[in-house]
């Protein structure tokens, strides 16, 4: 079965600008958390949704904001991008909220802002 | 003050060497995860735990609740095993999700 699919892989934009990110969650899975890496702050908790609902979010500014669609796709979106925003963005889909057999991930989004 | 805390930051070890990798958190929890994370970026999810013990091929993992710590074992380590390995948990307030900062380990044939 297909995993967990980001796109778009790789993304350049300017300081200023917005990005959209989306994550299409293996079939089946109803829940979609957002990461964001970095080599100085590691691994992030940007937010996770469930069944169209965003249920908890990670310490980020406004900029960053999600949404998920009721296949439960999910977006995220960054405005007025800050070179700081250059990472590997990382979704996660699992099962359910608060899921407790794992979550798969999919490969990334590296967006780099200059 | 990290909320988790990984040791030791890097590793190297021959093959076949019985590795450990720490994971000591100070928030109260749901669920602890073990990540894996290879060159180029791709994270699989190894174990979650919320209790006792969970084995998977040549992988272990512990958790001890009362004192917030968490292993990682891997008997009969493998060049393949050469990863980033990550611990995070889940907090039972707010439902955030730590991270350590990871452990590099290279397994040398």
């Amino acid at each position: 079965k297909a995993g967990v699919t980001q796109t778009p892989r790789y993304l350049i934009k300017t300081r200023g600008q917005q990005v959209t990110l989306s994550c299409s969650p293996i079939s089946g899975h109803r829940s979609v958390s957002w990461y964001q890496q970095t080599p100085g702050q590691g691994l992030q908790f940007l937010f996770e949704y469930f069944s169209e609902t965003q249920r908890n979010k990670g310490n980020f500014p406004g900029r960053f904001s999600g949404r998920q669609f009721s296949n439960s796709r999910s977006e995220m979106n960054v405005s007025t991008l800050e070179l700081g925003d250059s990472a590997l963005y990382l979704c996660a889909s699992s099962l359910a909220y608060g899921q407790q057999d794992g979550y798969t991930f999919g490969s990334g989004t590296r967006l780099t802002v200059v | 003050k990290n909320e988790v805390e990984q040791s030791p930051q890097n590793l190297t070890a021959q093959e076949g060497e019985f590795i450990t990798i720490n994971c000591s958190y100070s928030v109260g929890i749901s669920a602890l995860h073990w990540l894996q994370q290879h060159p180029g970026g791709g994270i699989v999810s190894l174990f979650m735990l919320s209790s006792g013990k969970k084995k998977h091929g040549r992988l272990i993992a512990t958790i001890n609740i009362q004192e917030k710590h968490s292993s990682l074992h891997i008997t009969a380590s493998h060049p393949r095993d050469s990863a980033v390995y990550i611990c995070a948990v889940r907090s039972n307030t707010g439902n955030q999700f730590y991270f350590g900062t990871g452990t590099s380990l290279t397994v040398i044939p």
